[in-house]
């Protein structure tokens, strides 16, 4: 039984490029949530998917970053231009419903790193 | 908004020591509460759950009780092994929003 898949682990971008991360959640789970980890701090919030519908995104920057769960394939968190301050760890969760959220299974997480 | 303070690590201890890693939170009305944890390289895991003042949330020897009058959550262990040795993450989660609000993470390394 995998658990949840990311890809790159490892990421680098330079300045002005665009970062496409991976995740594909646990067999059976149809809801994503995104988190962000800055150096040194706790996993922040970004969005929530579930397939073919953003149901929060209460917690992504208003330019530059989008994300997307289609019917079919992975999950991606999509950063247009980025900056250095977009270096971070990128964490993916997936559960098997809503009611059961705190069943969040993490995936490895991305990290990119912008030069 | 909801916020999360753990103590800040590293906490270094020797194998077998008592542990405790203090976790206090600041939400509007009852939230749940968690602990994750996450082993070099891997993604977060449940590692203990509590949804109701005074409940205790345990597993594999570890506990921590949900206190709503200080506000608390701390970790405990009676007898850590090196195999412990991981970030723990703080957590909790309003009955509004559809997110984990997490705490900073603490890294424990528990030397032979």
């Amino acid at each position: 039984n995998a658990g949840v898949m990311q890809n790159p682990r490892h990421l680098v971008r330079r300045r002005g490029q665009e970062a496409r991360l991976r995740c594909s959640p646990m067999k059976g789970h149809s809801h994503v949530y995104w988190y962000r980890q800055l150096p040194e701090e706790g996993l922040k919030f970004m969005v929530y998917l579930q397939k073919e519908n953003i149901i929060d995104e209460s917690g992504m920057p208003k330019e530059r970053f989008s994300a997307e769960f289609p019917k079919e394939g992975p999950s991606i968190l999509r950063i247009q231009q980025v900056v250095r301050g977009d270096s971070a760890a990128y964490f993916c969760a997936s559960s098997p419903t809503q009611d059961r959220f705190y069943e969040q299974y993490f995936g490895p997480g991305t990290r990119l790193t912008v030069t | 908004g909801n916020s999360v303070t753990q103590m800040e690590g590293p906490v270094t201890l020797s194998e077998e020591a008592f542990l405790t890693i203090n976790c206090t939170y600041t939400a509007t009305g009852y939230p749940s509460l968690f602990w994750y944890v996450q082993y070099p390289g891997e993604g977060l895991q449940l590692l203990l759950k509590a949804t109701k003042a005074d409940d205790k949330g345990s597993n594999k020897g570890f506990e921590a009780t949900y206190r709503k009058e200080t506000t608390s959550f701390h970790l405990e262990k009676g007898s850590v092994q090196v195999s412990d040795s991981a970030v723990y993450f703080c957590a909790l989660k309003d009955n509004a929003g559809n997110m984990l609000t997490f705490g900073g993470g603490t890294r424990l390394m528990v030397k032979p």
